[in-house]
């Protein structure tokens, strides 16, 4: 069972560079989401989508651009990275059958921008 | 806004002790409440899941219990060990499906 699956798992980018961090789940989960994960912050919510062709903003979105084109993934874009995105992303995915549902997690992607 | 809180934010206990570790949070309105497992440098690993009926989920040694009313959850572990030792995080989930997260509970079982 592959679950959520991200990559890369680590990361390494200068400043004002772009990249795409990738996800994918095999579940048919209808729900995706990006958190990002900082010292003493817990979660942080970056963008979200309840299907192919809806995302929306959470928390913490400037900087970060998404997209949904197919049910199994949802990329993350850095459009220009900065040390303060100097963070670990985290994917998540759930079923929207029902709102009581288990959500799954990716592995993460450690990123350092430089 | 909900915001999720996580007391202690480290314990420290010999093996063989029971533990209980706190959350709280504070918009009632949810739909369920999830308590999760981090190892350093790892993923998520799900441990309880508590729908907004419920009162209490039990997994082996875990038992996490849910006050939607007060707005609190406790989770339970019984006869610790070492391989325990880990980040224990709390999330609700509200409206739109969100997951709010609490800072986390990290827990250190002694041998």
């Amino acid at each position: 069972n592959a679950g959520v699956t991200q990559t890369p798992k680590f990361q390494v980018l200068k400043t004002g560079q772009s990249m795409t961090l990738q996800c994918a789940q095999d579940m048919n989960h209808e729900y995706m989401s990006w958190y990002r994960q900082d010292p003493g912050m817990g979660l942080r919510l970056i963008h979200y989508s309840v299907g192919a062709g809806i995302t929306d903003q959470g928390e913490v979105p400037n900087g970060y651009n998404v997209s949904r084109s197919t049910t199994e993934d949802f990329p993350l874009r850095l459009l220009s990275a900065a040390p303060s995105q100097t963070s670990v992303y985290f994917c998540a995915s759930s079923s929207t059958g029902s709102r009581n549902t288990e959500a799954f997690f990716g592995q993460g992607t450690r990123l350092t921008v430089v | 806004k909900q915001e999720v809180t996580q007391i202690p934010a480290a314990l420290s206990v010999p093996e063989g002790e029971n533990l209980v570790l706190n959350c709280s949070f504070t918009d009632s309105a949810i739909y369920n409440l999830q308590w999760f497992r981090q190892d350093p440098g790892k993923g998520l690993t799900s441990l309880l899941l508590i729908q907004s009926s419920q009162r209490e989920q039990t997994s082996g040694r875990l038992n996490a219990s849910l006050d939607k009313s007060s707005g609190r959850s406790t989770l339970y572990i019984a006869a610790s060990q070492p391989g325990d030792s880990a980040t224990y995080l709390c999330a609700v989930r509200g409206s739109a499906r969100q997951l709010t997260f609490g800072s986390g509970t990290q827990l250190t079982v002694l041998p």
